[in-house]
């Protein structure tokens, strides 16, 4: 099985600051690779696929980069409606892990 | 527009099995994988299985290979997972998830499935 290791498990962070959560995958996984925000009692919804292509109607001040083993989001200035746990996903093979997930708080 | 619906909560003695429903609408059921995920609460997010719904075809995890069974109904859009022999860490919101594009683009709304003696 593949292995997604995310970092940090948490992090505080204020409204406008840029934040980056990342993922590494125990091995190659070319770009299936996926983000998602899960906010308190709501389903996950999906943010980037490919590693780096925004789902529809997702604000622009979320990216993705990586490739291979190494990924990482980025949001460019939190919103108050950012704060929430993000996931990383592999779907390059099955079974189709996630990362522990991180979990954006207010400072 | 894609709509996965899924059955209603349920609570469970330990050893008993629980089968939930998720009924998909708004796209052609037969093209995309359907996927079951699940979340122990306060924890991150597990895979359990998939299921082809156009030829019925699964693969589940190795952890829960012996008690999941996921089926389909073509006729009404609908797929199913079955989980047996009840452990109270099987508590947990399981999720029923479309793949389209090598992602989870839709997610049901989640049940919650609570075992208990």
């Amino acid at each position: 099985d593949i292995q997604m290791t995310q970092s940090p498990s948490s992090l505080s962070a204020s409204v406008g600051d840029r934040v980056t959560i990342t993922c590494r995958a125990s091995q190659s996984i070319s770009t299936y690779f996926n983000w998602y925000q899960q906010k308190p009692g709501k389903a996950p919804k999906l943010l980037i696929y490919a590693a780096s292509t925004l789902q529809s109607g997702v604000p622009s001040r979320f990216s993705g980069s990586g490739s291979g083993t190494d990924f990482t989001l980025t949001i460019s200035s939190l919103q108050p409606e950012d704060f929430a746990t993000y996931y990383c996903q592999q779907s390059y093979s099955t079974p189709r892990t996630f990362g522990g997930g991180t979990k954006v708080e207010i400072k | 527009q894609v709509q996965l619906v899924q059955s209603g909560a349920e609570v469970k003695k330990p050893g008993a099995s629980v089968k939930v429903s998720c009924k998909a609408s708004g796209y052609t059921f037969t093209t995309y994988y359907m996927h079951w995920v699940r979340q122990a609460p306060g924890q991150g997010l597990e895979w359990m299985g998939m299921i082809n719904p156009s030829d019925g075809h699964t693969s589940n995890t190795h952890k829960l290979q012996d008690r999941v069974t996921m089926t389909r109904d073509t006729s009404t859009s609908t797929v199913y997972m079955e989980l047996s022999s009840l452990r109270s860490d099987d508590t947990a919101v399981y999720y029923c998830v479309r793949e389209a594009r090598t992602s989870f683009d839709y997610w049901g709304q989640g049940i919650l499935v609570t075992v208990s003696s």
